[in-house]
């Protein structure tokens, strides 16, 4: 079944570490995109990516990083920069006109 | 950079009866997407409907309709017949029409149903 994969689904970081969370789509989509979402709140772009090897900043990108080595995959690093990264993370596809697909997302908690 | 303004935080409907989500942007772009999503509380973000702007028919699924105002940039959902199953989050997103990147979300109205 075509569709997007995050993992892992619940993520804990200590204060000072980085940590990578994982995004895959077999939609064959060109595009992928990263948000965040705070508790009673909307989504915030993060990153997004329209083609390989490119990608651009969100309205957060702050303390974030990201690759896309791949068509395929889209990975997001919360670095240690990022002062308050608790909140729960979404990854979504698209291609160039239609709606984006979202995958199931990771909660991120810091301990 | 594009705005969605969803002004409803929350809203309730009786089963069965019909209720209507208001959502704004603020674009200077003549060709865009506008999309409705729902959140249930697995927190998996859903496609309920979308309307391409250069289209004045509004779009329709099912139970779900919008009226799409584009003179006044306004882009509302009408849930018909609600169901208990219709409770969640609804977000409001906008998106250009030429260009991948701008996926721009409202902060989200959360609908009740009531038996």
């Amino acid at each position: 079944d075509g569709g997007i994969t995050q993992s892992p689904k619940y993520l804990f970081r200590k204060e000072g570490q980085n940590v990578t969370l994982s995004c895959e789509q077999n939609l064959n989509h060109d595009a992928m995109y990263w948000y965040r979402q705070d508790p009673g709140q909307g989504l915030r772009l993060i990153y997004y990516s329209q083609i390989v090897n490119d990608f651009q900043k969100g309205d957060i990108a702050e303390g974030y990083s990201v690759s896309r080595e791949k068509k395929e995959s889209f990975p997001l690093t919360v670095t240690s920069a990022q002062k308050n990264p608790t909140a729960f993370y979404l990854c979504a596809s698209s291609t160039e006109q239609g709606a984006a697909f979202f995958g199931p997302g990771t909660r991120l908690t810091v301990l | 950079a594009q705005t969605v303004t969803q002004s409803q935080p929350e809203m309730s409907v009786q089963e069965a009866e019909t209720v209507t989500l208001s959502c704004t942007y603020d674009t200077s772009e003549s060709d865009y997407y506008l999309f409705w999503y729902k959140q249930p509380p697995s927190r998996q973000m859903i496609l309920v409907i979308r309307q391409e702007a250069y289209k004045q028919q509004n779009a329709t699924e099912n139970r779900f309709s919008v009226n799409f105002q584009k003179a006044a940039k306004s882009f509302s959902l009408k849930i018909s017949d609600s169901q208990l199953g219709d409770a969640a989050m609804y977000f409001c997103a906008y998106r250009r029409a030429y260009n991948n990147n701008d996926m721009r979300f409202g902060a989200g109205t959360r609908l009740t149903v009531k038996p």
